[in-house]
């Protein structure tokens, strides 16, 4: 069982707007600003798509947003296309040291 | 570019040993924290160590510390990765990856080889 908690799937058609929830605990999301997300397309090695809750890494599009209240973060894609069918992993750090994972979510683009 | 590779994964026995390698070109590896990642078949993604830019610090998650050592050098641009007393938990696709921020342990991971498979079985 993961520490952050994902929804498995989510979907949407071309266009629209979905957003990713990852919940944990004030030891982790609730206690620092450092939460990223990874985009992991099959057999390929995941990317960094947000860090420091809200940051875009240089090259990531600007369709991609990120949010946190509390001890849930959330991911938005905007203008869903059909390149960004993947898996999306959350990740924090802890009160503890430890750099812990959501179990992903599977984006299906309809 | 950079350029990150893993080696040395396989199969092995439960209670054996592996070490992986991770080669590295691209930019400067002494200026960088280095992380081990795992991801077992059809599961999600657990960070397994890190080890300072200047190796000096090192860190583990719970689920293998006391049995991986964490190692660098510098000098050859490589990570290593020695993993003793292995279970059939430990079964997984081993990433190395590159923390975002220079001369900083930090909380990302930028840059990411393909990986390295290894299983656990009898």
């Amino acid at each position: 069982q993961s520490a952050l908690t994902q929804p498995a799937s989510v979907s949407g058609t071309p266009g629209q707007s979905i957003t990713i929830s990852c919940t944990g605990t004030s030891s982790d999301i609730g206690a620092y600003d450092y939460v990223s997300w990874y985009q992991q397309r099959p057999g390929r090695a995941p990317k960094l798509v947000i860090f420091d809750v809200s940051h875009r890494p240089s090259g990531v599009s600007n369709r991609f947003s990120g949010s946190k209240s509390g001890n849930t973060a959330s991911l938005t894609i905007s203008g869903l296309q059909a390149d960004d069918e993947a898996d999306y992993f959350c990740n924090a750090y802890t009160i503890y040291s430890q750099r812990v994972f959501g179990g992903g979510t599977r984006v299906t683009v309809l | 570019q950079v350029q990150v590779v893993e080696s040395g994964g396989g199969v092995v026995q439960p209670g054996g040993s592996l070490r992986l390698t991770c080669a590295v070109s691209g930019f400067t590896f002494s200026r960088y924290t280095m992380h081990w990642v795992r991801q077992a078949p059809g599961k999600g993604l657990e960070w397994v160590a890190l080890i300072s830019y200047d190796g000096n610090n090192k860190d583990y998650a719970d689920s293998v510390r006391g049995r991986f050592t964490v190692s660098r050098d510098n000098s050859r641009n490589t990570l290593s990765l020695q993993m003793t007393s292995l279970r059939v938990e430990d079964t997984a696709v081993y990433f190395c990856a590159r923390d975002l921020w220079e001369l900083l342990i930090g909380y990302y991971f930028d840059y990411w080889g393909q990986g390295t498979p290894v299983t656990v079985s009898s």
